[in-house]
C-alpha cells in the first residue's frame, strides 16, 4: 500500500529552527509537496520537490533524497504565525497526491 | 497568480435540502480541478477529480449521486451536496492546477475552502 508518514506534533520556540521530517512508500514517484495549513483555513502551498537535494526559498527549505523515500522541511528564525499544520503530498505514478496526516508545529514563546 | 476561490465559505442548512459549492480559478484556466474533504483535526481525503468537459472520477467510497461534481469551463467547477444530512457536514476545499493529470506534474491550488452545516 502507499503510505506518508510524519510527526503528529512537534513544538519549538520562536526564533529558533526546526525540522519536519516525511517519509513515504508510494507506487511510483512524480514530486513530493509541502502545504502550510492554518486551522479553519485551507492549504497553502509551500514547496515542491523532484530531483535530490535542498531548495531554498527564505525562511523555509525542502529537501529531498528519493533512494531513501524521506522529505524534509526546514523553518528558520521561526515566528508565532508558522504555528500551523504542515501536510506532506506525494504526487504517484498516476499523478494522483498521496497525503500525510499532517504534522501539527507549535511555536512557543 | 494561482488564486483560487470558492463560494459560499460558509453555509448552514438543513437536512434534506441541496447545496450547491462553487469553485473558480480567477487568473488562470484549471484543466483540472479537485473536490476534497476534511473533518475536524484530520487530513485531506480526496472525494473526486474532475477534468473540464467530462465526467469526474470519484474516490472509492464517494456516492456519485449524492456529490455531484460539473466542471463545466476551465474556471468553474461545482460541487453539490444532494439531500444532506448531519454527516455531511464538514470542510469542503477545492483545489485546481493548470495541467491535466497525466501530462505532468503541476502544483494544486487550494480555495478557501467551504464550511457546510446541516441541521
Amino acid at each position: 500500500g502507499q503510505n506518508i508518514d510524519q510527526p503528529t506534533e512537534m513544538t519549538a520556540t520562536e526564533g529558533a529552527i526546526v525540522q519536519i521530517n516525511c517519509t513515504y512508500q508510494t507506487s511510483g514517484f512524480n514530486g513530493l509537496f509541502w502545504y502550510q495549513q492554518h486551522a479553519g483555513e485551507a492549504p497553502t502551498f509551500l514547496s515542491y520537490n523532484v530531483l535530490d537535494g535542498l531548495e531554498e526559498k527564505g525562511r523555509f527549505s525542502s529537501f529531498l533524497s528519493r533512494s531513501k523515500g524521506y522529505s524534509y522541511l526546514l523553518l528558520k528564525e521561526l515566528q508565532m504565525k508558522d504555528s500551523a499544520s504542515y501536510l506532506c503530498a506525494v504526487m504517484d505514478s498516476n499523478y494522483q497526491l498521496i497525503w500525510g496526516a499532517g504534522t501539527k508545529l507549535i511555536i512557543k514563546p | 497568480g494561482a488564486v483560487v476561490s470558492q463560494h459560499p465559505s460558509w453555509v448552514i442548512c438543513k437536512s434534506g435540502t441541496s447545496v450547491k459549492i462553487e469553485c473558480r480559478s480567477l487568473d488562470f484556466q484549471a484543466t483540472t480541478m479537485f473536490w476534497y474533504r476534511q473533518f475536524p483535526k484530520q487530513s485531506l481525503m480526496l472525494m473526486a477529480t474532475s477534468n473540464e468537459g467530462s465526467k469526474a472520477t470519484y474516490e472509492q467510497g464517494v456516492e456519485k449521486d449524492k456529490f455531484l461534481i460539473n466542471h463545466a469551463s476551465l474556471t468553474l467547477s461545482t460541487l453539490t451536496v444532494t439531500s444532506a444530512h448531519p454527516e455531511d457536514s464538514s470542510f469542503y476545499i477545492c483545489s485546481a492546477s493548470r495541467m491535466a493529470s497525466g501530462w505532468g506534474t503541476d502544483t494544486q491550488y487550494f480555495g478557501p475552502g467551504t464550511r457546510l452545516t446541516v441541521l
